[in-house]
C-alpha cells in the first residue's frame, strides 16, 4: 500500500534552516506530484508547496517563498522540504501528500498524507 | 487568493442524527471541492473528492454535493467513530482549505 513517511523536524532557533524529507513507498513515485501541507498546534491545515511528478514545475504559498525549496530525488523516492530564515510561525506539523491523479499534479486533491513531522521555531 | 468558510465551527449531536457541514468558497470552484477527516494526532484522511464522489472505503453515510461556491458534507446516522474535524479544500486554484469544522458526539 501507499506509505508516505515524513522525518527531519525538530527544535530550530528562528533564522536557522530545517530539511525535512519524505519517503515514499508503495507507487511508482516518479508519476505523481507531491505536496507539503503544515498545520499550527491547535489550527487548521494550510498548504505549503507543490512539486511535479518530474520535478520541472513547483509553487509555493505566499508565506514561505522565497524561504522554502520543494525538491524530489526520483532515483531515491523522497520529497524535500528546505526551509530557511525561519520563523516562530513556522512551528507547525508538516505533512507530504501525493496528488491523487497520475501526472496530473495540478487541479488535484491529496491522497493519502503522511504521518506529519513537527518543527517547533524557538529560542 | 480563493478563500473557504466552513460552518459551523462546531457541532454537537447524538448518535444516528443526521449531520451538516457547510463550506463556502470566495468565488465560483465548480466542482474541485474535497472534504478531509481528522482525527486528533493524525494526518486528514480523504472522504470525498470532485464535491459528491466517495473515496473507496469510506462508508456511505458520508456523502457531498454541491458546485459552484456552496457546498455540503452530509453524514446521514452519526456514528461515535465520527468523532473528528472535518476539513473541506478546493483545488481549482492552487489549493485552499476552510478552517475546519469539529464535530462532536453528545
Amino acid at each position: 500500500q501507499v506509505q508516505l513517511e515524513e522525518s527531519g523536524g525538530g527544535v530550530v532557533q528562528p533564522g536557522r534552516s530545517l530539511r525535512l524529507s519524505c519517503a515514499a513507498s508503495g507507487f511508482t513515485f516518479n508519476t505523481y506530484g507531491m505536496h507539503w501541507v503544515r498545520q499550527a498546534p491547535g489550527k487548521g491545515l494550510e498548504w505549503v508547496a507543490v512539486i511535479s511528478y518530474d520535478g520541472s514545475n513547483k509553487y509555493y504559498a505566499d508565506s514561505v517563498k522565497g524561504r522554502f525549496t520543494i525538491s524530489r530525488d526520483n532515483s531515491k523516492n523522497t520529497l524535500y522540504l528546505q526551509m530557511n530564515s525561519l520563523r516562530a510561525e513556522d512551528t507547525a506539523v508538516y505533512y507530504c501528500a501525493k496528488s491523487a491523479r497520475l501526472l496530473e499534479w495540478f487541479g488535484n486533491w491529496f491522497d493519502p498524507w503522511g504521518q506529519g513531522t513537527l518543527v517547533t521555531v524557538s529560542s | 487568493d480563493i478563500q473557504m468558510t466552513q460552518s459551523p465551527s462546531t457541532l454537537s449531536a447524538s448518535v444516528g442524527d443526521r449531520v451538516t457541514i457547510t463550506c463556502r468558497a470566495s468565488q465560483s470552484i465548480s466542482s474541485w471541492l474535497a472534504w478531509y477527516q481528522q482525527k486528533p494526532g493524525k494526518a486528514p484522511k480523504l472522504l470525498i473528492y470532485k464535491a459528491s464522489s466517495l473515496e473507496s472505503g469510506v462508508p456511505s453515510r458520508f456523502s457531498g454535493s454541491g458546485s459552484g461556491t456552496e457546498f455540503t458534507l452530509t453524514i446521514s446516522s452519526l456514528q461515535p467513530d465520527d468523532s473528528a474535524t472535518y476539513y473541506c479544500q478546493q483545488y481549482n486554484s492552487y489549493w485552499t482549505f476552510g478552517q475546519g469544522t469539529k464535530v462532536e458526539i453528545k
